[in-house]
Formats: structure tokens, C-alpha cells, sequence
């Protein structure tokens, strides 16, 4: 299986402060890539879709360069409420199409 | 209410016994998912449903089983739970297309006593 490798930290840092989180993959087949967030015990919930050109939105902005194979994921201007846990994901090649492949996580915790 | 509903959401239950989970969806998606979580082993594949009639074994199927009822259900069963499947366990579903994001249910915390 194909893998995704994030630092899993816990990054801690003050609000108000720039935060980035790395990610690496080591399928170069791999279309589609995307990070989620994740609450202690909830659900994972799509953050954002990570595009070739990079995209920003609102205080995030998601990077993506192919041929070293990482994205990124910049947090400026950290709220309490970003604490989480910061998922990296990408699509990999099953029998009969695409299956998401995810990465074990970067934690955050944002304090005051 | 939610597009992806998992039931139950919480089950305690003894090793031997049979256990199933459901999940159904109103996102109208062809595609649906299992996975476990356990801590420091992030998300990992149990099974997964590109349409009705199609079943994939994903990284770790051993001791489960699914059935796809209808395109908006999809269950897992325990056939003989076993404490190490003591997990939080997910439902996700996304549409055909290969590049989409998935959708996920808020969680089934299952525990093998």
C-alpha cells in the first residue's frame, strides 16, 4: 500500500500565530488530494481540496507540488478554535478505480 | 439531518457475539466506505462499494463483512467480534467520480468486552 506520511506532532502554538503542516506521498499515480480535519472523537470533515496551482481559503492555504510528492497546509492567524487534528489525504489506485488513502494526522493545539 | 447516518452510535457487546452496523446516505452518492480508527493507527479501508453490485476488500477485511442493500446502505458485520476490533469505526460515501472527496458519518464506537 501506498503511503502518507505526515509529522503527527502535537504542534503548540500561541494565537494568532502562522502554522504549516507538511505532508508527503509516495504514489506519483495519485490525482486527488485534499485535507481534513478532524475532532477528538467526531467525524473527519473536508477542509479543503489541494489544486496543482495552490489555493487559498480564507486563513488556509494548501500547496501541492508534484514532483517532490508533499502538499502543505498553512494556518495564519491561529483561533482556539483550530485545534484539531490535521489529515492529509490522496487518492491511490484500487482494482476498480480510485480509494482515498490518509495519512495518520498532524495534531494542532492552539493556545491563548 | 445527517447525510450519512451510522447506527448505532455507541455499542458495547461480548467477544463471540454477531455485530452489525449500518449505514445509510441521502447524498444520492454510488460509492461507499468502511474504515476503523484506533489511535496512532489513523484511518484504515475494511471495505468499500463503488456501486451496488460491486464489493472490494480494502487493507484490513479479515473478521468483517459487508452487504450493499441498496445504493444508500451499506452495512459491516462482525461475524464473531474479537476485542482487538474494539475501534471507532466510520461510514463514508462520495460520488462516482474518482477524484471527490468522501463524506463521513459521525461514527460507530464499538467496544469487545
Amino acid at each position: 500500500r501506498k503511503e502518507v506520511e505526515q509529522d503527527p506532532g502535537p504542534f503548540n502554538v500561541p494565537e494568532g500565530a502562522t502554522v504549516a503542516f507538511n505532508c508527503t506521498y509516495s504514489n506519483s499515480a495519485s490525482q486527488s488530494f485534499f485535507w481534513y480535519r478532524q475532532d477528538c472523537r467526531k467525524e473527519p470533515k473536508l477542509l479543503m481540496s489541494v489544486y496543482s496551482s495552490g489555493n487559498e481559503d480564507g486563513r488556509f492555504t494548501a500547496q501541492l507540488n508534484r514532483a517532490s510528492q508533499y502538499i502543505s497546509l498553512l494556518i495564519r492567524d491561529s483561533k482556539l478554535s483550530d485545534s484539531a487534528t490535521y489529515l492529509c489525504v490522496v487518492n491511490d489506485v484500487v482494482h476498480s478505480g480510485y480509494a482515498l488513502n490518509f495519512g495518520k494526522g498532524t495534531s494542532l493545539l492552539v493556545t491563548p | 439531518d445527517a447525510d450519512v447516518t451510522q447506527t448505532p452510535r455507541n455499542r458495547i457487546t461480548k467477544t463471540g457475539k454477531r455485530i452489525m452496523l449500518e449505514c445509510s446516505q441521502t447524498k444520492g452518492h454510488d460509492r461507499m466506505y468502511w474504515y476503523r480508527q484506533d489511535p496512532g493507527l489513523g484511518l484504515r479501508l475494511i471495505y468499500y462499494s463503488f456501486d451496488v453490485k460491486d464489493i472490494n476488500k480494502g487493507e484490513i477485511s479479515d473478521g468483517y463483512s459487508v452487504s450493499r442493500q441498496a445504493q444508500a446502505k451499506f452495512s459491516l458485520s462482525l461475524e464473531s467480534a474479537i476485542p482487538n476490533q474494539t475501534a471507532l469505526y466510520f461510514c463514508a460515501t462520495s460520488d462516482f467520480s474518482d477524484n471527490q472527496p468522501q463524506h463521513f458519518g459521525d461514527g460507530t464506537r464499538l467496544s469487545i468486552l
